[in-house]
C-alpha cells in the first residue's frame, strides 16, 4: 500500500504569515491528491482535489501544487478562521489514504 | 441539496453488535462510490473501506478487513458500517462520504470525497 506523509504535524505562525505544508506520497500517484480542512469538532472540508484544483467557495489564498510524489498545500496569508488540521489523501486507488494531518495554529 | 445523513450516536457495551447508516440525497446513489472514514478520539482521519451501491462492489483497508462489514440498500440510498462484536477500540466518530466523479471527453474517473455525513459518534465501554 501507497503510504501517505505529512510535514509537519503541527505549526503555529502569526496572522498574514504564508504557510506551506508538505505531503509526501511513498509511490507516485500523478495527480490524485485531495486536501481536506477540519476545524476543531467539526466535518472533514474538501479544499483542493486533483492536487491544484480549488473547490468552489474556498478562499483564493489556498493553493495547492504538485504532481508523482511530492505535494503541497499553501495558505499565502494566514487568517484566525484557518485554525484547523489539514490532511491529504489520495484517491487513484484503494486504500484511499490519510496523511496523519498538520495542526495549523495561529501565534 | 446533495447531502448524506448519518444515523444518531451510540453507546454499546463490548460485545455488543451495532449497524450504523448514510442515507444519500440529492443524486443518483448507485452512480457513486461511498466511503467510510474513522477518527478515533483526538486522532487523525483513517479510510476504512469503500462501497459502490451499483453493484455492492467493496473495498476494505486490510486492517478492517474481517472487523467490520460495509453494505448498501440501494432501494433506500443507504450505506451501511456494521460490527458484530465491539470493542472498546472502536469508539470513535466514523464518517461516511461520497467520492466524487470527475467526467471530461465523454469519460469519467473517481476524484475525491465530496460530501460527508454529519458523523456517527460510537462509544464502547464496559
Amino acid at each position: 500500500d501507497i503510504h501517505m506523509t505529512q510535514s509537519p504535524s503541527s505549526l503555529s505562525a502569526s496572522v498574514g504569515d504564508r504557510v506551506t505544508i508538505t505531503c509526501r506520497a511513498s509511490q507516485g500517484i500523478s495527480n490524485f491528491l485531495a486536501w481536506y480542512q477540519q476545524k476543531p469538532g467539526k466535518v472533514p472540508k474538501l479544499l483542493i482535489n486533483a492536487a491544484s484544483t480549488l473547490q468552489s467557495g474556498v478562499p483564493s489564498r489556498f493553493s495547492g501544487s504538485g504532481s508523482g510524489t511530492d505535494f503541497t498545500l499553501t495558505i499565502s496569508s494566514l487568517q484566525p478562521g484557518d485554525v484547523a488540521t489539514y490532511y491529504c489523501q489520495k484517491y487513484n486507488s484503494a486504500p484511499l489514504t490519510f496523511g496523519q494531518g498538520t495542526k495549523v495554529e495561529i501565534k | 441539496e446533495v447531502q448524506l445523513v448519518q444515523s444518531g450516536a451510540e453507546v454499546k457495551k463490548p460485545g455488543e453488535s451495532l449497524k450504523i447508516s448514510c442515507k444519500a440525497s440529492g443524486y443518483i446513489f448507485t452512480s457513486y462510490w461511498i466511503g467510510w472514514v474513522r477518527q478515533m478520539p483526538g486522532k487523525g482521519l483513517e479510510w476504512m473501506g469503500i462501497i459502490y451501491p451499483g453493484d455492492s462492489d467493496t473495498r476494505y483497508r486490510p486492517s478492517f478487513q474481517g472487523q467490520v462489514t460495509i453494505s448498501a440498500d440501494k432501494s433506500i440510498s443507504t450505506a451501511y458500517l456494521q460490527w458484530n462484536s465491539l470493542r472498546a477500540s472502536d469508539t470513535a466518530i466514523y464518517y461516511c462520504a461520497r467520492q466524487s466523479l470527475y467526467c471530461s471527453g465523454g469519460s469519467c474517473q473517481d476524484d475525491a470525497f465530496d460530501i460527508w455525513g454529519q458523523g456517527t459518534m460510537v462509544s464502547v465501554s464496559s
